[in-house]
């Protein structure tokens, strides 16, 4: 398997601009999740789904933020408008039931 | 609050020497999962280790192996013989029992000194 795919791996955008970020959870499992990652906060649970399903977004932290599922294999987070505080590492994982979570290689955002 | 608590900001370990990470945690839960994750400079969050709340039995991988204190609320890990490759950020981790949702700790960064 090749693991939680994220793409794209680094992104720089303007304040202003629209970002997109990707991901293809592991086949079979049903929870996908994801998380920012930055010095100031630590790794932060934005959202997660079960089965494609938002279950809790209560992590996003503005209207600016959004995420779908629109199937089993794909997901998307959407910042539009960026500004420059949303420079983090924005992960993906996935897991199956309650399983331990598994991690893509992450998506490093600069907003300058 | 649900918290996880890692109260050793930095480690370090002499390579092939034995190293043991603290953590606790807070949960009225009976039933959970215990993780250790590992985050090396290229940033991949890496599943170390697991532990079901349920067993007694203390989880091991390799080197890797945990103490587990269930009413004490503590989930420790041990690394022995460390190898400059565990050189990492090190973060302990609950799920919310229920839910698959994760709760990290703050991490620990070691150093293995060669």
């Amino acid at each position: 398997d090749a693991g939680v795919i994220q793409s794209p791996r680094h992104e720089v955008t303007e304040m202003g601009q629209e970002v997109t970020l990707r991901c293809k959870p592991i086949s079979g499992h049903n929870s996908l999740f994801w998380y920012r990652q930055t010095m100031m906060r630590g790794l932060e649970l934005l959202i997660y789904f079960n089965n494609n399903v938002p279950i809790d977004d209560s992590g996003m932290p503005e209207d600016r933020f959004s995420a779908k599922m629109p199937n089993a294999s794909f997901s998307t987070l959407k910042i539009q408008p960026s500004e420059p505080r949303d420079s983090a590492v924005y992960f993906c994982a996935s897991s199956f039931v309650l399983g331990e979570q598994y991690f893509g290689p992450g998506t490093r955002l600069t907003v300058t | 609050a649900q918290t996880v608590t890692q109260s050793q900001p930095e480690m370090s370990v002499q390579e092939a020497e034995t190293v043991t990470l603290s953590c606790t945690y807070d949960t009225s839960e009976s039933d959970y999962y215990l993780f250790w994750y590992k985050q090396p400079p290229s940033r991949q969050m890496i599943l170390v280790i697991r532990q079901e709340a349920y067993k007694q039995q203390n989880a091991t991988e390799n080197r890797f192996s945990v103490n587990f204190q269930k009413a004490a609320k503590s989930f420790s890990l041990k690394i022995s013989d460390s190898q400059l490759g565990d050189a990492a950020m090190y973060f302990c981790a609950r799920n919310g029992g229920a839910t698959n949702k994760l709760i990290f700790g703050t991490g620990t960064l070691l150093a293995v000194q060669p």
